[in-house]
């Protein structure tokens, strides 16, 4: 079974600009959850997704954005970067949500120049 | 407000010693996850658990739901355990909601 995969894995842009960034789950998952990790603040959830509609967001401001396909590919849009939007950003896919095992892609780093 | 707190946050050990990592948790959850990851990003899921204990290989998962408390076993530990391992918990009530995740071990064993 293929894993989890993130495109692209890395990208830079210049602040002010927009991003977008894809996950493909495992076949079957219909839960996707996007995370972002900086070396200050860790680990943090940005959403959830589940059969095409967002659950549940964490503490991000409106310019972090996502959604998810019928066929539950996730995508997650960053407008007006920041400079402290430079950060590893995960996804992870499930069966459930957060009780149920997650499967991480390998993550897309991206660098706000 | 869930908090998740873990211990060590740096751990150096010889190869061939026995690990604890410990995990503590402020409010009631449907499940305890335990994670490694690699330099280079990669996250790979060790354990979900929520309660008593799970073995894999060298890797043992124990949790005290009434303690609120998980602790993470390396038996024999080798050079190719060094990573960071990280704990995760998702609230009760559902799975709509995402992981509070602690701030991660640090483990690097020696040869």
């Amino acid at each position: 079974k293929a894993g989890v995969t993130q495109t692209p894995r890395y990208l830079i842009k210049t602040r002010g600009q927009q991003v977008t960034l894809s996950c493909s789950p495992i076949s079957g998952h219909r839960s996707v959850s996007w995370y972002q990790q900086t070396p200050g603040q860790g680990l943090q959830f940005l959403f959830e997704y589940f059969s095409e509609t967002q659950r549940n967001k964490g503490n991000f401001p409106g310019r972090f954005s996502g959604r998810q396909f019928s066929n539950s590919r996730s995508e997650m849009n960053v407008s007006t970067l920041e400079l402290g939007d430079s950060a590893l950003y995960l996804c992870a896919s499930s069966l459930g949500g957060a009780s149920y095992e997650q499967y991480f892609g390998p993550g897309t780093r991206l660098t706000v120049t | 407000k869930n908090e998740v707190e873990q211990s060590p946050q740096n751990l150096t050990a010889q190869e061939g010693e026995f690990i604890t990592i410990n995990c503590s948790y402020s409010v009631g959850i449907s499940a305890l996850h335990w994670l490694q990851q690699h330099p280079g990003g990669g996250i790979v899921s060790l354990f979900m658990l929520s309660s008593g204990k799970k073995k894999h290989g060298r890797l043992i998962a124990t949790i005290n739901i009434q303690e609120k408390h998980s602790s993470l076993h390396i038996t024999a530990s080798h050079p190719r355990d060094s990573a960071v391992y990280i704990c995760a918990s998702s609230l009760s009530g559902g799975g709509a909601d995402g992981l509070t995740f602690g701030k991660g071990t640090h483990l690097i064993i020696q040869p």
